[in-house]
């Protein structure tokens, strides 16, 4: 089975503390998302990589980084924590297009609840 | 990326079909149909997809108009385990690129004893 892991579940962080969140996965897979999600907003992507050091902005990249330096992890950064970015953060993985076998759907990790106070 | 349209709630009553529809009518002719649910506290799921054909697998079933405009997804025997968030996706499968996948707002399916 496909294993997406997100390394917190629950976070608590202060206004203006540099945050990290990491994310593995086990499937060799080369796209990896970060995508943040609020009542009545939906799923909304932050960030995308299709390769190991690429990177490219999803619809709200603002207050946000990236880091993908190996091809299982992709690290999702808030230099400057704000209240605003409370939320549950969720990071996906997926197989390129042009794949003989498997299709391309999404796997997610569990999820992580990140309150800025 | 296509835009779909969702209902935002829907209830069914638990072993009765609950059929979840989808719009989305600037669908191009080579991007395909995903559907994708969210129990509470858990991350997204594939549930299916398809391109123009009707599909079915052991979850449900995805019935696609012949002007793909919109589509229906279909869990034949709702169960209380099947109350989620459900997000239909279009989407085209590159060739050898890259892509992003991108969510709306979906359909919270409430089923009901």
């Amino acid at each position: 089975d496909v294993k997406v892991t997100q390394s917190s579940r629950y976070l608590v962080k202060r206004t203006g503390e540099k945050v990290f969140l990491e994310c593995v996965q086990d499937m060799d897979h080369e796209n990896m998302f970060w995508y943040r999600q609020d009542p009545g907003l939906g799923l909304r992507l932050i960030y995308f990589s299709y390769d190991v050091k690429m990177k490219e902005k999803g619809d709200i990249p603002e207050g946000y980084s990236v880091s993908r330096e190996k091809k299982e992890r992709f690290s999702l950064i808030l230099e400057s924590a704000s209240t605003n970015q409370t939320s549950m953060y969720l990071c996906a993985s997926s197989l390129s297009g042009g794949q003989l076998s498997g299709n391309t759907e999404a796997f997610f990790g569990q999820g992580t609840r990140l309150t800025v106070v | 990326d296509a835009k779909t349209t969702q209902p935002p709630s829907m209830d069914c009553a638990e072993g009765r079909a609950a059929n979840l529809p989808c719009n989305h009518s600037t669908i191009s002719g080579n991007e395909y149909v995903y559907w994708y649910r969210q129990i509470h506290s858990q991350g997204p799921q594939y549930i299916i997809h398809g391109l123009k054909n009707n599909e079915t697998n052991e979850m449900a079933s995805l019935i696609i108009t012949e002007d793909r405009k919109s589509s229906t997804l279909i869990l034949p025997h709702a169960t209380l385990r099947d109350t989620a968030v459900y997000y239909c996706i279009v989407r085209a499968e590159p060739s050898g690129g890259y892509q992003k996948v991108t969510f709306g707002t979906g359909t919270k399916l409430q089923v009901i004893p």
